[in-house]
């Protein structure tokens, strides 16, 4: 059964500072993992999404890679804003016919 | 893209009453899901709403308790039922873009049960 993990649960640093978040999960037959984030009391923003072919994808301040040897992947956000404020999702899709399976997230916090 | 909006967007609601949460998306989809998230937690699936058919349901969740309509390929409803303060959370409409490749969300409908 396939689990997603999220650590750490909550990370807070200063304004400016590069940060990785990591999301791992236990069986790395995926079809595709996506990386969503949570305002407060809202819906998810999709923010990228990997195919099990890819390594990493790209989005403005936002690059996500993944290893599925490992069962791994990451989001790096480059020069954080307090904007970036939110908490942050990995999920898994096991495979095109399967519903995503949502780490936990990790809820960040940028310090002015 | 698909852009899905909810209706309400929040509500306060007294235990044992039902509530129908509303989701239009602005394209014809295949695949429509309502998620639950209760408060610190991350999200739950509570079925994938089947468009003519009736929705299935994960475990843990009940047509008596969750009935789900879905007429056609852009609008489907989530009813709580016979609420109790237990069911306060946020409740997402979901979808699966035209490619099937990624997944959108809609804004959430925020309940609080009294």
């Amino acid at each position: 059964k396939q689990e997603v993990t999220q650590i750490p649960a909550a990370l807070s640093v200063p304004e400016g500072e590069n940060l990785v978040l990591n999301c791992s999960f236990t069986d790395s037959a995926i079809y595709n993992l996506q990386w969503f984030r949570q305002d407060p009391g809202k819906g998810l923003t999709s923010l990228l999404l990997i195919q099990s072919s890819q390594r990493e994808q790209t989005s403005g301040r936002l690059n996500a890679s993944l290893d599925k040897s490992s069962g791994r992947s990451t989001l790096y956000i480059a020069a954080s804003q307090p904007g970036d404020s939110a908490t942050y999702l990995c999920a898994v899709r096991p495979s095109s016919a399967s519903k995503i399976i949502f780490g936990s997230g990790t809820r960040l916090s940028i310090r002015p | 893209s698909a852009v899905i909006s909810q209706k309400p967007s929040r509500d306060i609601c007294q235990r044992g009453t039902s509530l129908t949460i509303q989701c239009q998306v602005d394209s014809q989809v295949t695949m429509m899901f309502w998620y639950r998230q209760q408060p610190g937690q991350s999200l739950t699936l509570i079925a994938t709403a089947n468009q003519g058919s009736e929705a299935t349901y994960e475990s843990g969740f009940v047509i008596d308790k969750f009935p789900i309509s879905r007429p056609n390929l852009t609008f489907s409803t989530l009813t709580v039922s016979n609420m109790s303060p237990e069911d306060s959370s946020i409740y997402l409409c979901s979808v699966l873009g035209t490619g099937k490749e990624t997944q959108y969300f809609g804004p959430g409908t925020r309940l609080l049960v009294l």
